[in-house]
């Protein structure tokens, strides 16, 4: 298994402004990704956080506004840029040992933009 | 297209009763195949899981799914509903050649007492 700290777990944020989520892990692992889920709906993915490297991103999202960092194999970082309401969600941090692996999930980051 | 349907968006069942909730996928090649289960305000939590081993797998809380091929489908059952049960749940597909995981749109299960 893996054990996931995501922050902050929750955050209300004015319009316009940025917000950075932390993901670490207690150890290496190869993958990791970054959700999304809106008032109840399901996950979709925002993009691949690559160490070292551009992160991969889902259709509909772009780096200027979902900036991810992956310095090394236990950390990243998720960016919410030039929030609006429409941003408000849930977002996950996920990891994954191999691809033949299941999924581990942080708790979660609930924002609010008002 | 590759998809991951889940059949209900809500299903209640009265404590004790037999729970059973629907995943089908799209795909000609056998994926793996995972339940999730996410309490209010938490992360989710891996069930259970297939990787091409036995198509009866028992996962955590007493849930079990079975993979039906012919059927692309990955049932979640428990015989007997419990109301810690009550939660989301997700069925997600790992495609073949996929890096990251499909998510169906979840079921909120609610269990009568």
């Amino acid at each position: 298994s893996a054990v996931i700290s995501q922050k902050p777990s929750r955050d209300i944020c004015q319009r316009g402004t940025s917000l950075t989520i932390q993901c670490q892990v207690d150890s290496q692992v190869t993958m990791m990704f970054w959700y999304r889920q809106q008032p109840g709906q399901s996950l979709t993915l925002i993009a691949t956080a690559n160490q070292g490297s551009e992160a991969t991103y889902e259709s509909g999202f772009v780096i200027d506004k979902f900036p991810i960092s992956r310095p090394n194999l236990t950390f990243s970082t998720l960016t919410v840029s030039n929030m609006s309401p429409e941003d408000s969600s849930i977002y996950l941090c996920s990891v994954e040992r191999d691809q033949n692996t299941e999924a581990f999930f942080g708790q979660g980051t609930r924002l609010t933009v008002v | 297209a590759q998809s991951v349907t889940q059949l209900g968006s809500h299903v209640s069942v009265s404590e004790g009763a037999l729970v059973l909730l629907r995943c089908n996928y799209s795909s000609s090649v056998p994926p793996y195949l995972f339940w999730y289960v996410q309490y209010p305000n938490q992360g989710l939590q891996l069930l259970l899981k297939y990787t091409s081993a036995a198509t009866l797998v028992k996962g955590i809380n007493g849930f079990e799914a079975e993979f039906k091929k012919s059927e692309t489908s990955f049932h979640l059952t428990k015989p007997s509903a419990h109301m810690s049960d009550a939660a989301e749940y997700f069925c997600a597909v790992r495609f073949l050649g996929a890096n990251n995981l499909f998510f169906g749109t979840g079921t909120r299960l609610t269990v009568i007492p």
